[in-house]
């Protein structure tokens, strides 16, 4: 079965940084992309950003390219992000997520069918 | 940026009830729109697809439907497991972008 294992909680000082990984297995990890998610305490969920594990194209929300940096390693099936620059803001439970790509009557639906248990990254 | 606006924010329900989600877009995204459900301390979980197809394994008293900028997910007769708080997603564009969530109370 697919499963996608996170790294452990992790705490940091403002102006530091953080790299969480994301071990995939039960499926090619090459064929699928990984997307990160995060959700700060009691809050929604914001799409972070996408990398193909294939390729390694990548597509950065906005608001985080500037210290925000995704990488995979095939040889061991991991993902990895990190962010630096950390602030109280940036406090969250930090989630990657397998993004599947399903096409139908010629078009392709995307959606995160996959999640890790998710990591908690505390900035204080 | 795409705006993914539900409501509402929570709602009470009782088991056997019939619930209704709604989830506006605040442009035209087709039907690039799905639905995840999450329980306190876990993971999101997709539900739906494209709007309406129902990912597999998921019970078939969940169902979606919508196009355009307006969409909603019903859950006939609500389980008790089905307390939990739904979101709304679209993949239409970039930054893929979230509704706030709606959280479903006993």
């Amino acid at each position: 079965q697919v499963q996608l294992v996170q790294s452990g909680a992790e705490v940091r000082r403002p102006g530091a940084s953080v790299q969480v990984s994301c071990k995939a297995s039960g499926y090619t990890f090459t064929d699928y992309g990984i997307a990160w998610v995060r959700q700060a305490p009691g809050q929604g969920l914001e799409w972070m950003g996408w990398i193909s594990a294939y390729s390694g194209d990548t597509n950065y929300a906005q608001t985080l390219q500037d210290r925000f940096t995704m990488t995979t390693d095939s040889s061991t099936s991991t993902a990895y992000m990190e962010l630096g620059s950390l602030s109280s803001g940036d406090t969250a439970i930090y989630y990657c997520a397998r993004d599947q790509d399903l096409c139908k009557s010629d078009r392709c639906y995307e959606y995160f069918d996959n999640w890790g248990q998710g990591t908690l990254v505390t900035v204080s | 940026d795409i705006q993914m606006t539900q409501s509402p924010s929570s709602l009470s329900a009782s088991v056997g009830d019939r619930v209704t989600i709604t989830c506006r877009a605040s442009q035209t995204i087709g039907t690039f729109l799905n639905w995840y459900q999450q329980k306190p301390g876990k993971a999101p979980k997709v539900l739906i697809y494209a709007a309406s197809t129902l990912q597999g394994g998921v019970p078939s008293r969940f169902s979606g439907s919508g196009s355009g900028t307006v969409f909603t997910l019903t859950i006939t007769s609500l389980q008790p497991e089905d307390f939990a708080t739904y979101y709304c997603q679209q993949s239409y564009s970039s930054p893929r972008t979230f509704g706030q969530g709606t959280k479903v109370e006993i």
